[in-house]
């Protein structure tokens, strides 16, 4: 049963325009959300997170959207620029404390052609 | 710092042998935790550990071994290799802080074939 599901494998943009990438969960216990991304051949890195009692979190060009009573978070990128171009996957913590463990979705991978 | 280490990068096994892959941070971060990627089944908790000398299972632990003797280290065995624990393998590690501000870094991976 998968909990996070980013049900969009792939996604291609043009450079400058938004970039959306959504994901949702099925569980109402998850107190934080994050986002990561990763190159190939590397590990993931830390992107950008919310609380699951905000409903909107920026850090320059990317913005992640909570809505709560949907279970949907998603992350807008603007603009959008070819070193974006990348897997993105969407993490929840599970809320039972600060444990480290994490449950992610399947991934997006974005395309930014120029 | 290093940050989070992982040993080796590429491996090629062939059914029924056994191996360790190994971790290591250098930032004193009391969580540690095995992931394993998949193509469309993104990344899956194999086992995690709190601190040194406490483990647990996460989703798919079945056929791998953990153990903490140190803060800084975080093996993970593979006991009889199979052909379905062909994945990359990614060994992260948090602080103790709350989200954001402390938040879960890893390390660059290891790619396991088994034959």
């Amino acid at each position: 049963d998968q909990q996070v599901k980013q049900n969009s494998p792939s996604l291609s943009v043009q450079e400058g325009r938004i970039s959306i990438l959504n994901c949702d969960y099925t569980n109402s216990m998850f107190d934080y959300f994050l986002w990561y991304k990763k190159y190939p051949a590397e590990g993931p890195t830390f992107l950008i997170s919310i609380s699951s009692i905000k409903d909107k979190n920026e850090d320059g060009r990317f913005t992640v959207f909570l809505n709560k009573s949907a279970k949907h978070l998603s992350l807008h990128i603007v603009p959008s620029q070819p070193g974006d171009s990348a897997v993105y996957f969407c993490a929840a913590s599970p809320g039972s404390g600060n444990t480290g463990k994490l449950i992610f979705g399947q991934g997006t991978t974005l395309q930014v052609k120029p | 710092n290093a940050g989070v280490t992982q040993t080796p990068k590429f491996q090629v096994l062939k059914t029924g042998q056994s191996m360790t892959l190994q971790c290591a941070q250098d930032m004193n971060h009391e969580y540690m935790s095995w992931y394993r990627q998949d193509p469309g089944m993104g990344l899956r908790l194999i086992h995690y550990s709190v601190g040194a000398g406490i483990t647990d299972q996460g989703e798919v632990p079945n056929g791998y071994n953990v153990s903490r003797s140190t803060t800084e280290d975080f093996p993970l065995r593979l006991l009889s290799a199979a052909p379905s624990q062909t994945s990359v393998y990614f060994c992260a590690s948090r602080g103790q802080g709350a989200f954001p501000t402390d938040t879960q870094y890893f390390g660059p991976g290891t790619r396991l074939t088994v034959l």
